[in-house]
């Protein structure tokens, strides 16, 4: 079937560590994002690509990275640079503007945890 | 700045009563796409509904439909004939019709639905 995959489910890091999260997508999708939520609280854009070896800043890229080496493929790092990196991480992709309305389809997310 | 406001945090709706989540949307653009997303407690995120500035007439899918005021920025969803598995936040979202593709997203409303 069709969808976007993350992995881990669930994740715990230790403060002071890099963590790498997976998000890959059969969808054909040209742009894929990542979003973080926090407990009670809506999402918030951390970086997004519209196409391969390309992408920006969303609105809290700070102690994140990532990278785009592949058209389905999308990995955040979140470094030992981001302060509160404990939150609920979904990554989404679309496709391109011409073949849709802008919907995005989301991953079942990755719930990190620093301890 | 481009934001969505949700201004109910929670509310309560009997089974088969109909209920109306509020949505308003501030933006200077004339071109956007407005979105509902509904997210159970698994985490994925569920496309519901989509509106374009330009559509005359609300969207409608299934039991979902959406009243779109442009002149008050709004643009509410209404659930009609409530279901237990309706329980759940929903998000609005707009989206802007530039080449970026991003979503921005409300703080959320967490709908539960009393049998």
């Amino acid at each position: 079937d069709g969808g976007i995959t993350q992995s881990p489910k669930y994740l715990f890091r230790k403060e002071g560590q890099n963590v790498t999260l997976s998000c890959e997508q059969n969808l054909n999708h040209d742009a894929m994002y990542w979003y973080r939520q926090d407990p009670g609280q809506g999402l918030r854009l951390i970086y997004y690509s519209q196409i391969v070896n390309d992408f920006q800043k969303g609105d809290i890229a700070e102690g994140y990275s990532v990278s785009r080496e592949k058209k389905e493929s999308f990995p955040l790092t979140v470094t030992s640079a981001q302060k509160n990196p404990t939150a609920f991480y979904l990554c989404a992709s679309s496709p391109n503007y011409e073949e849709g309305d802008g919907e995005l389809f989301f991953g079942e997310g990755s719930r990190l945890t620093v301890l | 700045a481009q934001k969505i406001t949700q201004t109910q945090p929670g509310m309560f709706v009997q089974e088969k009563e109909a209920v109306t989540l509020d949505c308003t949307y501030d933006t200077s653009d004339q071109s956007y796409g407005l979105f509902w997303y509904k997210q159970p407690s698994s985490g994925e995120m569920i496309f519901l509904i989509y509106q374009g500035s330009y559509d005359e007439q609300n969207a409608t899918e299934g039991r979902y439909s959406l009243n779109f005021q442009k002149a008050r920025k709004s643009a509410n969803l209404v659930i009609s004939a409530s279901q237990l598995g309706d329980s759940a936040m929903y998000f609005c979202a707009m989206r802007l019709m530039d080449s970026s593709y991003k979503l921005i997203f409300g703080s959320g409303t967490r709908l539960l639905v009393r049998p």
